[in-house]
């Protein structure tokens, strides 16, 4: 099946770190990926829609400039958080759709806790 | 304008008993329905989908679901609830699109007594 890898699963920094988080596609091509971000006990709630070799779609209230996508092939997306702070805490979530199922279900990494200290 | 309401946000069931997570959905056209799980610090799993086929869906698990078109529901059930599926459940639809987001559920919580 569809595989998506997440790296890295865990990081904790320190305050003005900016820290990156790749997500790629093992098996599959995907020209669009989604970045998540969760908070505890709470759904899943949208980013980014980064499109390969397009700039990315931010939702209303995420900062572009503090969480930098990138997604520069068909199989790798890449989300920085720059100069992080505390509450830039969170999971962060990526997923990708593979190239031409409009319909199918999409395939969720396994997640990036972050801890800013 | 698409929607999920899943409409408990836990649901406790004793180890053997059945298990019933609640979904129903607004969509302007037909929809693609899914249910994931996740348990904690972890990614969603796809439990199961539906896409326009059978309406009875099987999913992995041992889960189901019925996707009713007359009650807008995309109900999960199991017959027999296992201490392994005490976990976070998200009802959710697809995008119009390849391009467009999914639109999650709140989530429901299951947790499962021993």
């Amino acid at each position: 099946g569809a595989v998506v890898s997440q790296h890295p699963s865990r990081v904790i920094c320190k305050s003005g770190t900016s820290v990156k988080i790749e997500c790629r596609s093992l098996d599959f091509q995907a020209t669009t990926m989604f970045w998540y971000r969760q908070f505890p006990k709470q759904s899943l709630m949208l980013m980014a829609t980064s499109n390969e070799g397009s700039k990315a779609t931010y939702e209303q209230g995420v900062e572009k400039d503090k969480f930098l996508i990138n997604h520069a092939s068909l199989t790798l997306s890449t989300l920085t958080v720059t100069s992080a702070h505390p509450e830039d805490s969170s999971f962060y979530i990526c997923s990708a759709r593979e190239r031409g199922t409009i319909g199918q279900p999409q395939h969720f990494g396994d997640g990036t806790r972050l801890s800013i200290l | 304008a698409q929607s999920v309401t899943q409409l408990d946000s836990h649901v406790s069931v004793s180890e053997g008993t059945p298990v019933l997570l609640r979904c129903n959905y607004s969509s302007s056209y037909s929809p693609s329905l899914f249910w994931y799980v996740q348990h904690p610090n972890k990614g969603l799993q796809l439990l199961l989908k539906y896409t326009s086929a059978a309406t009875l869906v099987k999913g992995i698990n041992g889960f189901e679901a019925e996707f009713k078109k007359s009650e807008t529901s995309f109900h999960l059930t199991k017959p027999s609830a296992h201490m392994s599926d005490a976990a976070e459940y998200f009802c959710v639809v697809s995008g119009l699109s390849g391009n467009t987001p999914l639109v999650f559920g709140k989530g429901t919580r299951l947790s499962v007594i021993a």
